[in-house]
């Protein structure tokens, strides 16, 4: 069974840092591609960052370019997302999501999620 | 970007009705559309891929439809496990992926 188990969220000031962790099993890691999606409270979801299989490829959305760094260790099968000069609109449910295959663009599993809250 | 515009945005419904959801696209996606539920506190469930492609373990009164910029996703005889709400996201420009903005499926 897939399992994606994210952590790290928590409360941070305005101008903070944290680094996200997820955590890959049931399926063997290091040819899929991964992402994170986020959702405001109350809100939608957001796409935020891909990497591709052996890390060599980054993407990012406009919103949180030059701030935060996708990357992955395969050997430990974890996927993490480091966040810095977090803002209040950063605030989110952040999802660790597997893509089936490279670019199909969609999301067939994802992690229960962490909450990440940047409030002073 | 991409614009995914879905209606309604809410939708009161009853045991065993037919529901059809609606996702436009501010451009054409070919077929790069998908589906998902997401029932509260929880994370979001694919339902759909490739516009009409269901998921494996998803039940057959889901079902998609469209291509270009007009999709529909269908519920063919409401269950009370399908109460979410479902958001539509196009996967054409890649990567920058967009969801709509959300359906909420309610109880009549």
């Amino acid at each position: 069974e897939v399992q994606l188990v994210e952590s790290g969220g928590g409360s941070v000031q305005p101008g903070g840092s944290l680094r996200l962790s997820c955590a890959a099993s049931g399926f063997t890691f290091s040819p899929y591609w991964m992402h994170w999606v986020r959702q405001a409270p109350g809100k939608g979801l957001v796409w935020v960052s891909r990497i591709e299989g052996d890390g060599s490829s980054t993407s990012y959305a406009d919103s949180v370019k030059g701030r935060f760094t996708i990357s992955r260790d395969n050997a430990e099968n974890t996927l993490y997302l480091e966040m810095n000069s977090l803002r209040a609109e950063d605030t989110a449910v952040y999802y660790c999501t597997r893509d089936p295959s490279a670019r199909s663009g969609y999301f067939d599993s994802w992690g229960q999620g962490t909450l990440v809250t940047v409030s002073s | 970007d991409i614009q995914m515009t879905q209606s309604p945005s809410s939708l009161s419904a009853s045991l065993g009705d037919r529901v059809t959801i609606t996702c436009r696209a501010s451009q054409s996606i070919s077929n790069y559309l998908n589906w998902y539920q997401q029932k509260p506190g929880k994370a979001p469930k694919l339902l759909i891929y490739a516009a009409s492609s269901l998921q494996s373990g998803v039940p057959s009164r889901f079902s998609g439809s469209g291509s270009g910029t007009d999709f529909t996703l269908t519920i063919s005889s409401l269950q009370p496990e399908d109460f979410a709400t479902y958001y539509c996201q196009q996967s054409y420009s890649s990567p920058r992926y967009s969801f709509g903005q959300g359906t909420k499926l309610e109880i009549k």
